[in-house]
């Protein structure tokens, strides 16, 4: 199976910050990565998916890029509504598919 | 608009069955490519991806708890429903049911609200 290393596990930001995640796949996975934001109490929503594709409500700030096995999720510029826990998922080949172990993006 | 609600009991004893229900509007999941999945999170820890079934009735799990997850739907009912044998303490999570296509790989959107789960005697 396909493993998953997502770095830092968390990260203390403040408003205005360039704010990078990485994920590492154990095998290439082409650009078959997907990215997650999660808010306290709430359920995950799609942010990004083929690894640098944006979901329509997200804001330009987010950048999602790589391929192969290192990928990356950049927000520019941080903002207030931007602090939660980012997860990224591979979804090489069918299933099963695995996550990584989040990213909580905190407030300085 | 896909709508996704999760059902079933809030606490289950250690050894028991957990069944839970989720319930779905605005899509067929007797349509090409439409897959329903489930997704957990314990407290404080990170997701894990469950079970997965398509609209031709293809199934995927986890490897992890494969032989205890099965997976059901009922195209009727817009419901799918997911079964996990002898439930322990570990078990204890936040249970999501999720929509996807196979047409954008591992793009789950919408997901359900989720429902904790509590494995306690």
């Amino acid at each position: 199976d396909i493993q998953m290393t997502q770095s830092p596990s968390s990260l203390s930001a403040s408003v205005g910050d360039r704010v990078t995640i990485t994920c590492r796949a154990s095998q290439s996975i082409s650009t078959f990565l997907n990215w997650y934001q999660q808010k306290p109490g709430k359920a995950p929503k799609l942010l990004i998916y083929a690894a640098s594709s944006l979901q329509s409500w997200v804001p330009s700030r987010f950048k999602g890029s790589g391929s192969g096995t290192d990928f990356s999720l950049t927000i520019s510029s941080l903002q207030p509504e931007d602090f939660a826990t980012y997860y990224c998922l591979q979804s090489f080949n069918t299933p099963p598919w695995t996550f990584g172990q989040g990213t909580k993006v905190e407030m300085k | 608009q896909i709508t996704l609600k999760e059902s079933g009991p809030t606490v289950v004893k250690p050894t028991q069955t957990l069944t839970l229900t989720c319930t779905f509007s605005g899509f067929s999941l007797s349509t090409t490519t439409v897959g329903v999945g489930w997704i957990r999170q314990p407290p404080g820890q990170a997701l894990e991806w469950l079970a997965l079934i398509y609209w031709d009735g293809a199934k995927r799990y986890g490897p992890s708890l494969k032989s205890r997850l099965t997976i059901t739907k009922d195209t009727s009912k817009n419901q799918v429903v997911l079964t996990m044998t002898n439930m322990d303490p570990v078990d204890t999570a936040t249970y999501y049911c999720v929509h996807t296509s196979d047409s954008i790989r591992g793009a789950f959107d919408p997901w359900g609200q989720g429902i904790l789960v509590t494995v306690s005697s």
